[in-house]
Formats: structure tokens, C-alpha cells, sequence
């Protein structure tokens, strides 16, 4: 089993339209989450930190499942501009080169 | 302030030359990861830096590949008679090690074997 799985999409939703996207981990005693937005022949970029009581920045709100060991990104309102790979990265252990990316998912904003 | 700064940013070069990509990390950040990403793939873990700790070279594909890293500043990847199915992008990020901090990255280096 991996230790990080997403779901590779292609997500195609409509512009305006709400879109969830889930991240399972395997590892019970991973300490930080995150999701990171990567555009097409880009370095990936820190979209957003998901803390345990959930936390939104906009249009964006992170949430963290440690019982079930998944995070999400639900994003409201999409954008043209939000088109991208979304990737999470869970941290195992901090200081330990312990991180684990998933392979992304894909989002497509239609007009 | 400076974020992550890798150069070349782009380099061609000939099958069986030797190559060196460069990393400069964000000031402070103890932690320095390399990545390999093929078109249209995720990111493959390369090597990772911590302080003065001996490297975790686990992800490097072959003897080719080597790295450096003197104290907490600059690294730099090492690709030996490259081939082409090193063409790729390598990324670098750096991080702080404390609590919960998130990777920064370079804008990466496009690497072409021709």
C-alpha cells in the first residue's frame, strides 16, 4: 500500500462549481499535512497548512481525518485560475526525511 | 525575503557529459530535498540534507547521482555521463525542521539529454 494515495482525476467541473478532493495516508502517527497546488511545467507551491480543527483561506478549506487517515481540500467558487495538479504531502515524522507526496490531482475549471 | 534559487535554470546537454545543478535554500532552513520529476509524473525523492547529519541518499537512481551540501547553505546535484532517461526536472526545497513546516521550492532545473 502506498503511503500517501490520491485519486489522479481528471476532476472537469464548470466554473462556480464546488470540488472536493480527498487524501488517504497509511502511516497512523503522521504529524503535518499539507496541500500544494502545482501549474502545468511549475514547481509545485504551498497552497495551504491543514491543522487538526481544520482551517480555511478563502475559497479553501483543509480538513484533517485522523480517524479515518485522510485530509481534504474542498474548494467553493472554482476558478478558471484554479486549474492545476493538487498534491498532499504528509510529514510521518518531523526531522526525519519522512515525507510523502502524493501523485496529485488533476482539476480542470471549465467555462 | 529570497525564496529557494536553483540554476541553470534550463540545460542541454550531450549524452555522456557531466552535469551540476545548483541550490541555493531559503536562508536558515536547515532541511534541503531534491526531486526528480519526468513530464507528466509525480515527484521522485532524490536525496535529503538535515544540518550536518550524514545525507539520506536512498532515492538517488544510480552512482551517477551524487550530492552535496557544506553545513546549512548551498547543494549540489551531480549527474555523471548523463543519459537520456535523465531528462527531467530536478527540484529543489528546502525547510525549517521545527513543528509543522512545509517545503519551499525552487523553480527547478529542466534538464535535456539529447
Amino acid at each position: 500500500r502506498k503511503e500517501v494515495e490520491q485519486d489522479p482525476g481528471p476532476f472537469n467541473v464548470p466554473e462556480g462549481a464546488t470540488v472536493a478532493f480527498n487524501c488517504t495516508y497509511s502511516n497512523s502517527a503522521s504529524q503535518s499535512f499539507f496541500w500544494y497546488r502545482q501549474d502545468c511545467r511549475k514547481e509545485p507551491k504551498l497552497l495551504m497548512s491543514v491543522y487538526s480543527s481544520g482551517n480555511e483561506d478563502g475559497r479553501f478549506t483543509a480538513q484533517l481525518n485522523r480517524a479515518s487517515q485522510y485530509i481534504s481540500l474542498l474548494i467553493r467558487d472554482s476558478k478558471l485560475s484554479d486549474s492545476a495538479t493538487y498534491l498532499c504531502v504528509v510529514n510521518a515524522q518531523t526531522g526525519a526525511n519522512n515525507l510523502f507526496f502524493g501523485t496529485g490531482t488533476r482539476l480542470t475549471v471549465i467555462p | 525575503g529570497a525564496g529557494v534559487s536553483q540554476s541553470p535554470s534550463n540545460k542541454v546537454t550531450e549524452k555522456g557529459k557531466d552535469v551540476e545543478l545548483r541550490c541555493d535554500p531559503i536562508s536558515g532552513h536547515t532541511a534541503l530535498y531534491w526531486y526528480r520529476q519526468r513530464l507528466g509524473q509525480g515527484l521522485e525523492f532524490l536525496i535529503y540534507f538535515q544540518g550536518n547529519s550524514a545525507p539520506d541518499k536512498s532515492g538517488l537512481p544510480s552512482d551517477r547521482f551524487s550530492a552535496e551540501r557544506t553545513g546549512e547553505s548551498v547543494s549540489t546535484l551531480t549527474i555523471q555521463r548523463t543519459q537520456q532517461e535523465d531528462s527531467a526536472v530536478y527540484l529543489c526545497a528546502s525547510s525549517l525542521v521545527e513543528g509543522d513546516s512545509p517545503l519551499h521550492f525552487g523553480n527547478g532545473t529542466r534538464l535535456t539529454v539529447t
